[in-house]
């Protein structure tokens, strides 16, 4: 089992509407949680962090964290064509706060 | 403003060269890691440092060594380079706990 997957997509949505992007993790005790956007030929930018259970919303942006659960998503409300890229979840696994896991992302198509 | 600056953008080495990949972080950053990344496969860890001269493995390890000499440097070598060894690297840093920042990739080539 991967450390941490998620589905290849690509996922396509029309423009206004809502992405919805999903992790999971195979280490229980997983500590920190990072969403990246990677656009084609580019290095993977920030988006949003979350290191507790629950929601975190960062303008058009929500991440959603359940540890009990292993899973980390990533909402994207009102996707506009520019929202089209890759998106990277990664995790900080146990015992290791300074390493840093990354899943093989997910591709978004947003439609005009 | 952050940076993470990795040497080269673009790379062309012949097969069984030494090839040298050098990044630098201006932000005193503990953590440095190195990555290639494929399509279809993801960032794949290669190696990572934690401290000056501390260095562990990642995931794929085999034809790569590093070198961390000084904090705000981490060097990928690649002893003898093979066609396999054709990807994108990334270069990226670090401090406890927090978001990752990249250098902005090296496409290397091995003919």
């Amino acid at each position: 089992q991967k450390e941490v997957e998620q589905n290849s997509g690509p996922l396509s949505v029309p423009e206004g509407a809502i992405a919805s992007l999903n992790c999971t993790y195979s280490d229980r005790v997983s500590q920190s949680f990072f969403w990246y956007r990677q656009y084609s030929g580019k290095s993977p930018e920030l988006i949003m962090s979350i290191y507790s259970n629950g929601d975190k919303e960062d303008g058009r942006f929500t991440a959603q964290l359940n540890k009990a659960s292993q899973y980390v998503s990533l909402l994207i409300r009102d996707s506009q064509p520019s929202d089209s890229a890759t998106y990277l979840c990664a995790v900080t696994p146990r015992g290791s706060s300074y390493k840093l896991i990354f899943g093989s992302g997910t591709r978004l198509l947003v439609r005009p | 403003d952050v940076k993470v600056t990795q040497s080269s953008r673009y790379l062309v080495k012949r097969t069984g060269e030494k090839v040298f990949l050098e990044c630098v972080q201006d932000m005193d950053h503990e953590n440095m890691f190195w990555y290639r990344q494929d399509p279809g496969l993801g960032l794949r860890l290669i190696y990572f440092s934690y401290d000056v001269k501390m260095k562990e493995k990642g995931d794929i390890p085999e034809g790569y060594s590093v070198s961390r000499e000084k904090k705000e440097r981490f060097s990928l070598i690649l002893e003898s380079a093979s066609t396999n060894q054709t990807s994108m690297y990334l270069c990226a840093s670090t401090s406890m706990n927090t978001e990752a920042f990249f250098g902005q990739g090296t496409r290397l080539t091995v003919v």
